[in-house]
């Protein structure tokens, strides 16, 4: 299936600092890849939606000013942290839509990337 | 908006067999998604149903109805490695045909006992 990738795995930095996530679809373009983040014993929750090209789509309470979304190309999507703050540690996963596998197998599938260990000091 | 629900923990015994439920409300349907995910590490994709009916691959199966918005994940033959969190998810009714961002379920943790 469709691999996507995830770097950092994990990161640790001081309060006020800004981190940059890094997630790549390695062998299949993607137009859409979404941002979401876990606090332990919770669910996955939407940040954003990242579209190549256009500004992204940030759901209901994310700062848009904090975390930075750039869809650069096909391929990748960052999402900046900045002046991160304790409450921002979370496990943060992205996830891109194969839309070729969409039109071949009928199957509307996201695939997540490894996730990233965010611990703010 | 949107509301899933399914239990939160689950116990079950080593080759036997569970059934993990889930029900939903949403407007808008566009497929319902199973995801497992291990302690730490990301979702990986099990199961995604958008027709009445249940769907089999393997030792999993899910089945869907549309009409009492409720699902289900069959795992059969369970193994050690099966223990892991198990989530539903609807796509969010942002545009027509196709799924966007994902709403997921608090998860099911599933305790596979020798």
């Amino acid at each position: 299936g469709a691999v996507v990738s995830q770097h950092p795995s994990r990161v640790i930095c001081k309060s006020g600092t800004s981190v940059k996530i890094e997630c790549r679809s390695l062998d299949f373009q993607a137009t859409t890849m979404f941002w979401y983040r876990q606090f332990p014993k919770q669910s996955l929750m939407l940040m954003a939606t990242s579209n190549e090209g256009s500004k992204a789509t940030y759901e209901q309470g994310v700062e848009k000013d904090k975390f930075l979304i750039n869809h650069a190309s096909l391929t990748l999507s960052t999402l900046t942290v900045t002046s991160a703050h304790p409450e921002d540690s979370s496990f943060y996963i992205c996830s891109a839509r194969d839309f070729q596998a969409l039109s071949r197998d009928l199957t509307d599938t996201q695939y997540f990337g490894p996730g990233t260990r965010l611990t703010v000091l | 908006g949107q509301n899933i629900d399914q239990p939160t923990e689950m116990t079950a015994t080593e080759g036997a067999i569970v059934q993990i439920n889930c029900t939903y409300q949403t407007s808008g349907f566009n497929g319902l998604f199973w995801y497992q995910q291990h302690a730490g590490e990301a979702p990986t994709f099990l199961s995604y149903n958008v027709l009445d009916g249940l769907e089999e691959k393997g030792r999993f199966s899910s089945f869907l109805s549309r009409s009492k918005g409720y699902s289900y994940l069959l795992l059969k033959e369970l193994q050690m490695k099966d223990s892991a969190s198990y989530l539903c998810a609807v796509p969010m009714p942002y545009s027509g045909g196709g799924a966007d961002g994902l709403t997921f379920g608090k998860g099911t943790h599933l305790i596979i006992q020798p």
